[in-house]
């Protein structure tokens, strides 16, 4: 079954520092990968997606890159902030064979802090 | 406002007792799902529904019963034969079908805990 992992340790970074996460997987190859943001108590919110056949994606001050060779995702924030403070969950996409829907995995999150 | 809507937000439930989570949404999506998260872990997948009076297992799916009978409505059973149903219970939806559209919405979650 397909595997994904993310640094478990939390990420401390000074405010106006980029950070940069990374999402491994393994026994799949996906067409899609996805990104949320969760904060303690709530549901995960949906950040950014990203297709095999693209390298790159951005949105404002984030970025996730695609590495189907190596298996890899990168996600960066830029010129970060204390509210971009939460914890950052990277998930593989699979279709489903009837009508709607897609199969997501999600990995274990990496916490981000970003001090002032 | 559109969005998905779960109750209760805590659960106490003692042991050898059922207990039904309660997922809404009003974003006329098709497709629905349930997913439980254990502390510092990511979301795992427990049922997911495609179309109304039709769902699937997901991966960790013993010890779970689901419903649906109307498009707006999903909801979860923990019965008494889960082995450690504490946890944060997370209901899902997506529109599905739709090229490029795949994001999931989430719900705020239920907090279960076993006594």
């Amino acid at each position: 079954s397909q595997k994904i992992e993310q640094n478990s340790e939390a990420l401390n970074i000074q405010e106006g520092k980029t950070a940069t996460l990374t999402c491994n997987y393994t026994n799949y190859s996906p067409a899609y990968l996805q990104w949320y943001r969760q904060d303690p108590g709530r549901g995960p919110v949906f950040l950014l997606l990203i297709r095999e056949n693209e390298k790159e994606k951005r949105k404002e001050r984030l970025k996730v890159t695609f590495d189907t060779t190596l298996k890899q995702s990168l996600f960066h924030i830029t010129a970060s902030q204390p509210a971009d403070s939460a914890t950052y969950l990277c998930a593989l996409d699979v279709p489903l064979i009837k009508a709607a829907g897609n199969k997501l995995t999600f990995g274990g999150g990496t916490r981000v802090l970003v001090k002032p | 406002d559109g969005g998905i809507t779960q109750s209760p937000k805590y659960l106490f439930r003692k042991e050898g007792q059922n207990v039904t989570l309660s997922c809404e949404q009003n974003l006329n999506h098709d497709a629905m799902y349930w997913y439980r998260q254990d502390p510092g872990q990511g979301l795992r997948l427990i049922y997911y529904s495609q179309i109304v009076n039709d769902f699937q297992k997901g991966d960790i799916a013993e010890g779970y019963s689901v419903s649906r009978e109307k498009k707006e409505s999903f909801p979860l059973t923990v019965t008494s034969a889960q082995k450690n149903p504490t946890a944060f219970y997370l209901c899902a939806s997506s529109i599905g079908g739709l090229a490029g559209v795949r994001e999931q919405f989430f719900g705020p979650g239920t907090r279960l805990t076993v006594l």
